[in-house]
């Protein structure tokens, strides 16, 4: 079965600051990982996706996030921490097969600060 | 193109009365899923359809909750009878069975309060 752990339900950081949330997964398959982003009130957008190829993969508004085997991550990363990336970001897993669920972590909530 | 489409948006309901929301996926979308996502927690899914067959719905407690999908296009999911733990969002969403890269496109959701 697979399953999604991400490390630390809330991240606060500074404007300017490097923003680094977390994701381990775990596949019996290799694997697809996701990352979307939920304002309030709104539905999943997706951020970035990894599927086969090139580990890093850059997405939307800056974020990028590297796939790790050996460590089975997906951490997301963003050089430089904006007021509009508040929201909550969610890792997902999936089998790999186009029309699979995702199986998603809990979330983590992103504060920025002035 | 349009969206993934949810409606009502908001939904205030007493226990024990039934509610349904409707569902209409990304044009040519032949997989539909229906996740639940509680506060603070992460979309968990309920059931996916491929087409108007539901592939797997081993989520879905079906002494209440009851899910169809007419025609392979639209669907609906109903609750009868809610209970106050079935206050949440419930999320639609939409791929492309055999191409595209395991993406889903998802709807705004449907917030569901029972009192």
């Amino acid at each position: 079965a697979q399953s999604v752990t991400q490390l630390g339900s809330h991240v606060s950081v500074s404007e300017g600051a490097l923003v680094l949330l977390r994701c381990n997964y775990s596949s019996s398959v290799p694997p697809y990982l996701f990352w979307y982003v939920q304002y309030p009130n709104q539905g999943l957008q997706l951020l970035l996706k990894y599927t086969t190829g090139a580990t890093l993969v850059k997405g939307i508004n800056g974020f990028e996030a590297e796939f790790k085997k050996s460590e089975t991550s997906f951490h997301l990363t963003k050089p430089s921490a904006h007021m509009s990336d508040a929201a909550e970001y969610f890792c997902a897993v999936s089998e790999g097969q186009a029309g699979s669920a995702l199986i998603f972590g809990k979330g983590t909530t992103l504060s920025v600060s002035s | 193109e349009a969206g993934v489409v949810q409606s009502p948006r908001y939904k205030i309901i007493e226990k024990k009365q039934p509610v349904a929301f409707w569902c209409n996926p990304i044009s040519g979308h032949n997989t539909l899923y229906w996740y639940l996502q509680n506060l603070g927690q992460g979309p968990e899914l309920l059931i996916r359809y491929e087409n108007e067959e539901a592939v797997d719905d081993s989520q879905l407690p079906k002494d209440r909750f009851s899910a169809e999908r007419l025609k392979g296009v639209d669907s609906t999911l109903k609750i009868q009878p809610a209970e106050l733990g079935d206050s949440a969002v419930y999320l639609c969403a939409s791929s492309p069975y055999g191409t595209g890269s395991g993406e889903l496109f998802f709807g705004e959701g449907s917030r569901l309060t029972v009192l």
